[in-house]
Formats: structure tokens, C-alpha cells, sequence
């Protein structure tokens, strides 16, 4: 079954630091590809996307992220945090078949921002 | 405005009773899901339903159950037959099954 890893569950970082967020999916085919984030009492709400081009794709708020495709891998980061930042972030990806589709979502990784 | 809402944000149910989570969006979106958000679990496809009249079982469907009689509702009834139903609920929605989804503020659901 496919399956989505965040690595990172909790991270700490003080205002300025640069962010990486990992995350990796284990399917070889066609994805859409998801960062979501649900700053405190907020709803869920999309950071950014890629679903096809350049893979370097960029967000809200400053954030990007990085589509390798050998790697699996769609990682996120911002080149320097917010203490306005610190909330759950949640990749996401989307495997399109012919059957339908499935939208499957990482664990989490909740980021606290230290002033 | 567009949006989804659910209703209500706090609910309190007694163990063996049923309760049923609310779920409307105005956004015109054909599919509409139901996620079970617990603590370093991420998000879990309880339902979906592409089209009116139509829903699929996802990945933790057992103890619940919903319906889709008119486009911008989706319910959800959490059964007695859920061994663990205390947990925050999230309904999302979508043009189709490809783009991104929108997401609701959520139920968390205790069952005491």
C-alpha cells in the first residue's frame, strides 16, 4: 500500500533559522503532491502544490518546495521562519489511477517558532 | 462566502450512542470526504463521495457511516459500533478527484 513519511514529528527552530521539512511516498506512478498546514484553532489550509512543470514550486508565506522525483521525495522549506509559522504541517499525495484516485496524508510535523 | 461548515465544533456523546456530524459546503464541489485527525496519526479517509447518491468506503470506514443525497452535504455518523470514536473529525471537499481539497474547522467528538 502507498504510504507518505514525515520525519521530522517535531521540530524547534528560533525566529530567522531556515526550514526543511522531509516528506517521502512510496508510489512509482502519476502523484499530485500536497503541503497543507493548520496554524493553532485554524482550519487546514494549502501551503502549496505540484502537479506538473517545474519542480521547484513555490507557496504562501514564503514557503517552496522541491519535487525529486528519483528521490521520491517533496520536501519543504522556507529560507527564514516566523514565529507566525509555527503550526502542524502535513504533506500530502495524490495517486491517480485509473480507478480513481486517493488522496493520502503524512503524520504530521508540528513546528514550534521560538522568538 | 464559500466555505464548508461543520457543525457542531464541540460534541459530547454517552458510549453506545449514535451521533451524527454535520457537513455543508457552498462551493459547488462535487466530492466531498471525511477524515479522522488523531495525535501523530495524520489525517485518515474514513468515506468519500464523488458524485451525489454515491460514497466509497476509505481506509477506516468500520462504525460509520454517511449519506450523500444532495450535492453540498455529506454527513457523518459516528455508530456505536466504533471502538474508539473520541477524535477530532474533518470534512473536506473538491472539484474533482485531482485538485486540492478544502478543508472544514472541524468536530472533535468525546465520547464519555
Amino acid at each position: 500500500a502507498q504510504s507518505v513519511s514525515q520525519h521530522n514529528h517535531h521540530v524547534i527552530l528560533s525566529e530567522a533559522a531556515s526550514l526543511e521539512l522531509g516528506c517521502n511516498y512510496s508510489y512509482g506512478g502519476t502523484v499530485n503532491l500536497f503541503w497543507y498546514v493548520q496554524y493553532p484553532g485554524q482550519h487546514l489550509q494549502l501551503l502549496l502544490k505540484y502537479f506538473s512543470g517545474d519542480p521547484l514550486v513555490k507557496g504562501i508565506k514564503g514557503f517552496e518546495a522541491e519535487f525529486i522525483k528519483s528521490k521520491f521525495s517533496f520536501n519543504l522549506r522556507k529560507p527564514s521562519v516566523q514565529w507566525s509559522d509555527t503550526a502542524e504541517y502535513f504533506c500530502a499525495v495524490n495517486i491517480l489511477t485509473g480507478g480513481g484516485n486517493k488522496l493520502t496524508f503524512g503524520t504530521g510535523t508540528q513546528l514550534k517558532v521560538e522568538l | 462566502d464559500g466555505g464548508i461548515t461543520q457543525s457542531p465544533k464541540y460534541l459530547f456523546r454517552k458510549e453506545g450512542q449514535n451521533v451524527t456530524l454535520s457537513c455543508e459546503q457552498n462551493l459547488n464541489h462535487d466530492a466531498m470526504y471525511w477524515y479522522r485527525q488523531d495525535p501523530g496519526q495524520g489525517l485518515r479517509l474514513i468515506y468519500y463521495s464523488q458524485i451525489v447518491n454515491d460514497f466509497q468506503k476509505g481506509d477506516i470506514a468500520e462504525g460509520y457511516s454517511v449519506s450523500r443525497e444532495k450535492k453540498e452535504s455529506f454527513p457523518l455518523t459516528v455508530t456505536s459500533a466504533q471502538k474508539n470514536p473520541t477524535a477530532f473529525y474533518l470534512c473536506a471537499s473538491s472539484p474533482d478527484r485531482i485538485n486540492e481539497q478544502f478543508f472544514g474547522p472541524g468536530t472533535r467528538l468525546t465520547v464519555l
